[in-house]
């Protein structure tokens, strides 16, 4: 696509529920990262994947936090029982390569989610 | 692990030029960001530059690197209320690694 396309782009859920995040890169690009922005927090580094293998996931909070992407393009972030500490911000991105002159990342507007 | 600093915020008056200023602590960046964040919306790529550069220049966007300080910073001239955001300072380190990010600052155009 024309630009990285994150979905749903809001969604509220109740504290123990499951939720699915979905990113759609930009077509050709390799490296597809997430990161989560909280109310005044900057953006925290959750987990990149280059194709479809994840080389760090150091920053995923804890394990009710996993991901994972399937035939090197979308992928969806998963959060198990939510708790209202999730509430956040999340935002995809990606870029042509990781490594390398000239990497630019395009971020998506982000999947804004309230656990209440 | 790495890390990038920034204030939080930033007030001017419209006219007038904006320094947004951040620190780094990785030795071994590459590249280095400025994105801009208006509200409601996702990150939107301003420009950047390579450590081997101390300057850089876009438009009313002038960026400056002081690599032995690890000092970068943003100056956008003429600023407008339409530059009101949050803007990021970003490292890359070489290698396969994501983008640090720093905590953004808020910068307020006043009319």
């Amino acid at each position: 696509g024309a630009g990285v396309s994150q979905s749903p782009s809001n969604k509220v859920t109740e504290k123990g529920k499951d939720v699915e995040l979905r990113c759609d890169p930009i077509s050709g690009h390799t490296a597809l990262y997430w990161y989560r922005q909280s109310l005044g927090q900057g953006l925290e580094f959750l987990i990149y994947f280059q194709g479809n293998s994840a080389p760090d996931k150091s920053g995923l909070p804890s394990d009710r936090f996993s991901a994972e992407r399937t035939g090197g393009s979308v992928s969806t972030l998963t959060i198990q029982r939510t708790q209202q500490e999730d509430s956040a911000v999340y935002l995809c991105a990606s870029s042509l390569i990781t490594g390398g002159p000239g990497n630019t990342i395009y971020f998506g507007e982000g999947s804004w989610l309230t656990v209440v | 692990g790495e890390d990038v600093e920034q204030s939080l915020f930033l007030s001017v008056r419209e006219g007038d030029s904006s320094v947004i200023n951040c620190t780094y602590t990785d030795s071994s960046s590459t590249y280095l960001y400025w994105y801009k964040q208006e509200p409601g919306a996702g990150l939107q790529l301003l420009t950047y530059i390579f450590s081997n550069m101390d300057m850089k220049q876009d438009q009313r966007l002038t960026v400056l690197l002081n690599k032995k300080d690890k000092h970068l910073s943003l100056r956008i001239a003429d600023t407008q209320t339409g530059d009101s955001a949050i803007y990021f300072c970003a490292e890359k380190s070489a290698g396969n690694t994501p983008l640090v990010f720093g905590k953004g600052t808020r910068l307020s155009v006043i009319a």
